[in-house]
């Protein structure tokens, strides 16, 4: 059974670096890839995301110039890290696993499939 | 940025009506179209992929269709269990972009 768990600062300075590790246990992350996803309170989700066991990286353009995702291949982790920090950036940040759910007609559909509890960030001086 | 427009944004219903949530793509993703739901104080739980697809371990009761730019998620007889958020997300380009959400109540 596969499971993910966040972990990190809870409470982080408003200009400085938030930095989340996810724990992936049941499932070696030298397969498929791997993302961040976030949630500001009472709002929807925004993908940050993702890498692979490789470090091959994508991520959203609207957080790009912030935001480094790095793999830890021996530890079975990767890890989040945000800089420059703002409120905007409060909300509860999630790790999941991005599998291929299916293919159809030769074509291949990507969802993420497990997900983290969830860890709540706030930014505040 | 591919835009996810739901609607509703919140709706009631009775335990057993049939549910419909609608989802609209800024511009055409094929098939590309995921549905999560998400319980309060929980992550989100992917229901359906390639927009018709139902994961492993669903029920039956939830069915998706549609492509291009117009999609749907239904519910055919709601459950007290099915008290959720439900977002659509396409997989087409990147970044991937998640609708608002439709908050589903039981009346």
């Amino acid at each position: 059974q596969v499971q993910l768990q966040e972990s990190g600062p809870g409470l982080v300075k408003p200009s400085e670096t938030l930095s989340l590790t996810c724990t992936v246990s049941g499932d070696s992350i030298s397969t498929y890839y791997w993302s961040w996803i976030r949630q500001p309170p009472g709002k929807g989700l925004e993908w940050i995301g993702y890498i692979n066991y490789s470090g091959s990286t994508n991520y959203n353009p609207s957080l790009k110039s912030r935001v480094t995702i790095s793999v830890d291949t021996s530890k079975n982790q990767f890890s989040l890290k945000l800089n420059s920090v703002t409120a905007a950036d409060t909300a509860v940040y999630y790790c999941a696993r991005r599998v291929a759910a299916g293919t159809l007609l030769g074509r291949t559909y990507y969802g993420m499939d497990v997900w983290g509890q969830g860890t709540k960030v706030t930014v505040s001086s | 940025d591919i835009q996810m427009t739901q609607s509703p944004s919140s709706l009631s219903a009775s335990v057993g009506d049939r549910v419909t949530i609608t989802c609209r793509a800024s511009q055409s993703i094929s098939s590309y179209l995921n549905w999560y739901q998400q319980k309060p104080g929980k992550a989100p739980k992917l229901l359906i992929y390639a927009a018709s697809s139902l994961q492993g371990g669903v029920p039956s009761r939830f069915s998706g269709s549609g492509s291009g730019t117009d999609f749907t998620l239904a519910i055919s007889s709601l459950q007290p269990e099915d008290c959720a958020t439900y977002y659509c997300q396409q997989s087409y380009t990147i970044p991937l972009t998640f609708g608002g959400g439709t908050k589903v109540e039981i009346k």
